[in-house]
């Protein structure tokens, strides 16, 4: 089946600094991809669907100028939280479905785990 | 507007019960239906989906699940509990492949011995 890959599974990083997070889909080309962070023991809140070569869509209350989203190529969405604080510690999820096949089960990243200390 | 509720937020079987976690959905038009589990601190495994055709699907692990459109009901179940199914568990609806899942908040099940 589909893969989708994301990277790192973990990082830590210090309060102010910038995190990059990449979501790759192995075999197919995604021209959309999906963001979503989870809170501990919470279900999965979509942030933003990141559309290839065109400027993502985000969830209302979600801060676009923070969570940075580039779909660069077809197979490489990344997510970059910007001047992180505590508060952006959480466990962040990318998805992505196979256009090609117009009904598809969503494919998931590995997921991230992001500490800001 | 599309939701789903898992009315049940913990469940607790005893290994080798049956279990059944419910999962109701709201959706404009005929929906896609998705069940996910998820172990800590990992991604979300698919266990089965319904597009159309027969409304009782097979999944992986021995887990099934019926669609019941008067009900707008998607409910999972296993004749029998192992412990490795001891997770989290996930009801999502969507559309067509350009659109994201909306998931329930997940119901957690717990396995005793």
């Amino acid at each position: 089946g589909a893969v989708v890959s994301q990277h790192p599974s973990w990082v830590i990083c210090k309060s102010g600094t910038s995190v990059k997070i990449e979501c790759r889909s192995l075999d197919f080309q995604a021209t959309t991809m999906f963001w979503y962070r989870q809170f501990p023991k919470q279900s999965l809140m979509l942030m933003a669907t990141s559309n290839e070569g065109s400027k993502a869509t985000y969830e209302q209350g979600v801060e676009k100028d923070k969570f940075l989203i580039n779909h660069a190529s077809l197979t490489l969405s990344t997510l970059t939280v910007t001047s992180a604080h505590p508060e952006d510690s959480s466990f962040y999820i990318c998805s992505a479905r196979d256009p090609g096949r117009l009904t598809t089960e969503a494919f998931f990243g590995q997921g991230t785990r992001l500490t800001v200390v | 507007a599309q939701s789903v509720t898992q009315p049940d937020i913990h469940i607790t079987v005893s290994e080798g019960a049956s279990l059944e976690l419910r999962c109701n959905y709201s959706y404009g038009a005929t929906p896609y239906l998705f069940w996910y589990v998820q172990s800590p601190g990992q991604g979300l495994q698919l266990l089965l989906k319904y597009f159309s055709g027969d409304t009782l699907v097979q999944g992986i692990k021995g887990f099934e699940a019926e669609f019941k459109r008067s009900q707008s009901s998607f409910n999972l179940r296993k004749p029998s509990v192992h412990w490795s199914d001891a997770a989290e568990y996930f009801c999502a609806v969507g559309g067509n492949s350009g659109y994201a899942l909306n998931f329930g908040k997940g119901t957690s099940l717990l396995v005793t011995p």
